[in-house]
């Protein structure tokens, strides 16, 4: 199984839709969870950490499930400037972040 | 706050010359940071982590007197490919590790290499 792994995609959404992507990782002791947004031909920008209670940025909601080992992130009413690539990323505490490949998504107008 | 640069952003240089990039972190130190090299349409691949005043630690398969790393300051590491060839044509990027407790990492804005 692979350390962290993302469905690769691509989400093809109507604007205003509501999506959802799921990471699961594989190592349980595991701390630090993360999601960013990479655009095309852009460095990975951070867009929020994920905290064990769950937290929400905006139209963004992160929860994490520790019992079945994966992160997820919630876009709500999407927009066209939401389409990019999202990347988890994973930190035991003791390694560089580890990333998922990443979940394309398309917001279509 | 924690903004990390990196130069050059683009790069254009002849098969066989050595190309130098630099990454800085601008409003913070970091001990720690990261390359990566990324090629088209394919995910981030952790090349080595470098930490200030220590040798760099290279992940498996990455020849370490191909990609130089310096790190001589909290604020400044380099990577430097010698002898480049067409086929270390990547986009490179950095990254330096936060000072919170959570190990979140920020990433320069990448450096374009085209290796003619």
């Amino acid at each position: 199984r692979k350390e962290v792994e993302q469905d690769p995609g691509p989400f093809n959404v109507p604007e205003g839709a509501t999506v959802a992507f799921n990471c699961t990782y594989s190592n349980s002791a595991s701390q630090s969870f993360f999601w960013y947004r990479q655009d095309c031909r852009k460095e990975p920008k951070l867009l929020m950490s994920v905290y064990s209670s769950g937290n929400e940025d905006g139209r963004f909601t992160a929860q994490l499930n520790r019992a079945s080992q994966y992160i997820s992130l919630l876009i709500r009413d999407s927009k066209l400037s939401d389409s990019a690539t999202y990347l988890c990323a994973v930190n035991t505490g003791n390694t560089p972040l580890v990333f998922g490949k990443g979940t394309r998504l398309s917001v279509i107008a | 706050g924690a903004v990390v640069s990196q130069h050059p952003s683009r790069v254009i240089c002849k098969s066989g010359t050595s190309v130098k990039i630099e990454c800085r972190s601008l409003d913070f130190q970091a001990t720690t940071m990261f390359w990566y090299r990324q090629f088209p349409k394919k995910s981030l691949m952790l090349m080595a982590t470098s930490n200030e005043g220590s040798k760099a630690t290279y992940e498996q398969g990455v020849e370490k007197d191909k990609f130089l790393i310096n790190h001589a300051s909290l604020t400044l590491s380099t990577l430097t490919v010698t002898s480049a060839h067409p086929e270390d044509s990547s986009f490179y990027i950095c990254s330096a590790e936060g000072v919170s407790d959570y190990n979140e990492q920020f990433f320069g804005p990448g450096t374009r290499l085209t290796v003619l």
